[in-house]
């Protein structure tokens, strides 16, 4: 089951903005991570940050965490066409097994 | 370091055969592999989670009778697709991790399109 409602479902920017997508989960978990998928790849994993974090930095990416209200942020900065993906977030609910419950996905357009 | 293989990369097959997907860890001995499957446009589910020399255990609502899938090594896991119909045509993704390495990260495979007529 999908437990990750990601907000939007699609972003268009320009080239050198910023762009910020949401993921709210429904279950406690061990961690979040962050993953992109260019259109028929599979997926790069981003970050991951866990539940005792509330933030962490990667680069041009920005991720926050708030385990109160179940929600997660990626910050983009200064996004670059190549950035134009899939962006998905998911969630680790067991720390035993490491299944990976997925959002539904923003689809990012960096125009030039 | 921690790259992710899958075989065949696309596979387009008639209604009725059976197609097998490869999925294996190349420099790093997966304990674990994930098997998802994703729509057009739409996000990941995950089908099952296989460890290595055990059975898989399926998600709900996946027929393991139709899924079928073996990890008989610790860099190779594969799945089954059995008398395959249109409705399994999909993308088809594995993932890998590994309980050697301190780390929650799975890495993922390039996914596998099976197109079935």
């Amino acid at each position: 089951s999908q437990q990750g409602e990601e907000d939007p479902q699609a972003l268009s920017i320009q080239e050198g903005e910023n762009a910020t997508m949401n993921c709210s989960y429904k279950t406690s978990i061990n961690n979040l991570q962050w993953y992109r998928q260019n259109s028929g790849r599979g997926l790069v994993h981003l970050i991951l940050i866990r539940s005792n974090e509330r933030e962490k930095h990667s680069g041009r990416l920005r991720v926050t965490l708030d385990t109160s209200k179940k929600s997660s942020s990626l910050l983009i900065t200064a996004s670059r066409a190549a950035d134009t993906a899939s962006y998905f977030c998911a969630t680790d609910a067991s720390s035993n097994t490491g299944k990976l419950i997925f959002g539904q996905g923003t689809t990012l357009q960096v125009k030039p | 370091g921690a790259v992710v293989s899958q075989h065949p990369s696309r596979v387009i097959c008639k209604s009725g055969t059976s197609v097998k997907i490869e999925c294996r860890s190349l420099d790093f001995q997966a304990t674990t592999m994930f098997w998802y499957r994703q729509f057009p446009k739409k996000s990941l589910m995950l089908m099952a989670t296989s460890n290595e020399g055990s059975k898989a255990t399926y998600e709900q609502g996946v027929e393991k009778d139709k899924f079928l899938i073996n990890h008989a090594s610790l860099t190779l896991s594969t799945l089954t697709v059995t008398s395959a119909h249109p409705e399994d045509s999909s993308f088809y993704i594995c993932s890998a991790k590994t309980a050697y390495l301190s780390t929650d990260t799975q890495y993922f495979g390039p996914g596998t399109r099976l197109t079935v007529l």
